[in-house]
Order: structure tokens, then sequence, then C-alpha cells
């Protein structure tokens, strides 16, 4: 059965510094990996999908994942952080198998000033 | 541009009643899901429907059931509302082939 595994209930980092958000997945098919973002009192937005093209996958608003499938990680990272990225972060995986979305727990994300 | 829209942003409801959560999105797509986020348990799947008329249990369907009269229109009922159903309910729809999900801005139901 497929998983999604988010390292880190809440991460803070201060603003201008790195931002890495962890994620690993099990599947026993190739998936389909997915970042989303919800802002407060909002819904999830997506913000980058990996569908087995390019394994560096680029987002909106400076975000990016790698998928490793050694590591079975899919990690989400932006060189800088800004105020305006602090939101609570949701990995989430598909398998081709039953085409049914996992979602991670989630990983709330504090911008220190 | 894609859109999702849930009937009420805020909802406060008494025990017992029978209550009607409505979503629609313009966006022609064949799927449509309803789930419930709590603090520290991430997204939880109700309910889904491939199809007008069609629908399938999610994680945690007890409690709750859906409707599905049209393509654009997924409704949420819970029969008999209770405090364990105090929560966020989201609204998302998708397209098969690409299988990304778009969702509506939820519904913060509190029930007493």
């Amino acid at each position: 059965a497929q998983s999604v595994t988010q390292l880190g209930s809440h991460v803070s980092v201060s603003e201008g510094a790195l931002v890495l958000l962890r994620c690993n997945y099990s599947s026993s098919v190739p998936p389909y990996l997915f970042w989303y973002v919800q802002y407060p009192n909002q819904g999830l937005q997506l913000l980058l999908k990996y569908t087995s093209a390019a394994t560096l996958v680029k987002g909106i608003n400076g975000f990016e994942a790698e998928f490793k499938k050694s590591e079975t990680s899919f990690h989400l990272t932006k060189p800088s952080a800004h105020m305006s990225d602090a939101a609570e972060y949701f990995c989430a995986v598909i398998s081709n198998r039953d085409d049914k979305i996992i979602f991670g727990k989630g990983t709330r994300l504090h911008i220190l000033p | 541009d894609v859109k999702v829209t849930q009937s009420s942003r805020y909802l406060v409801k008494r025990t017992g009643e029978k209550v009607f959560l409505e979503c629609v999105q313009d966006m022609d797509h064949e799927n449509m899901f309803w789930y419930r986020q709590d603090p520290g348990l991430g997204l939880r799947l109700i309910y889904f429907s491939y199809d007008v008329k069609m629908k399938e249990k999610g994680d945690i369907p007890e409690g709750y059931s859906v409707s599905r009269e049209k393509k654009e229109r997924f409704s949420l009922i819970l029969e008999s509302a209770s405090t364990n159903q105090t929560s966020m309910y989201l609204c998302a729809s998708s397209f098969p082939p690409q299988y990304e999900q778009y969702f509506g801005p939820g519904t913060r139901l509190t029930v007493t």
C-alpha cells in the first residue's frame, strides 16, 4: 500500500534562509507526486507535480522539488524564504494502480523575521 | 480560471441536525471529492465520485452520505450531526488524465 511521510509537523526558518520540507513515499509502482500549499483559512493550492518526466520539478513562488527514486523522496526546497511562505504544506502521492491520492499529514512552515 | 466553490465558509449547527454542504466546480471535471481536515491528522477522504450518480466510500464514510445529481455539483450530507464532526471540510475536483486536484476554500463546520 502506498503512503506518504512528512518529517516534521512544524518547521521554522529565518527570512532569507533555505526552506527544506521533507517528504518520503512508498509506492510499488512509479508514482505521481505533488506538493500543495494551504494558506490560513483557504483550500489547498497545487505548488508542483512530478509525473515521471524531469526529476527536478519547478513550481510556483520559487519552490522546486527533486524526485529521488533511490531514496523514495520528494523534498521541497526554496533558496530564500519569504514571510509570505508561512503556510501549511502537504505532500501527496498517487499510484497508477488505483488512482487514489494519499496526502501526508502536513508540515506547517513558520518564517522568523 | 479554475474554480471550485463551497456554499458556506463557516457553519454552526446543533447536534442531531441534518447538514448539507454543497460544492460546485466549473471545470467540467469528472472526479469530485470530499475531505475533512483535522489538526495532526491531515486530510482524510470521506467520499468521492467518478461520475454523475456514482459514489465511492473513502477512508471515513461513517456518519456521512453524498449526492451527485449533476456533473458540476457534489453534496456532502451529515444525516445527524454530532460534535465529533466539527471540522474543516474541503471539496476538490479533478480531470482523470491530469490527476491533480483543485480545491475549494473549505467550510469550517462547528457542531454544538
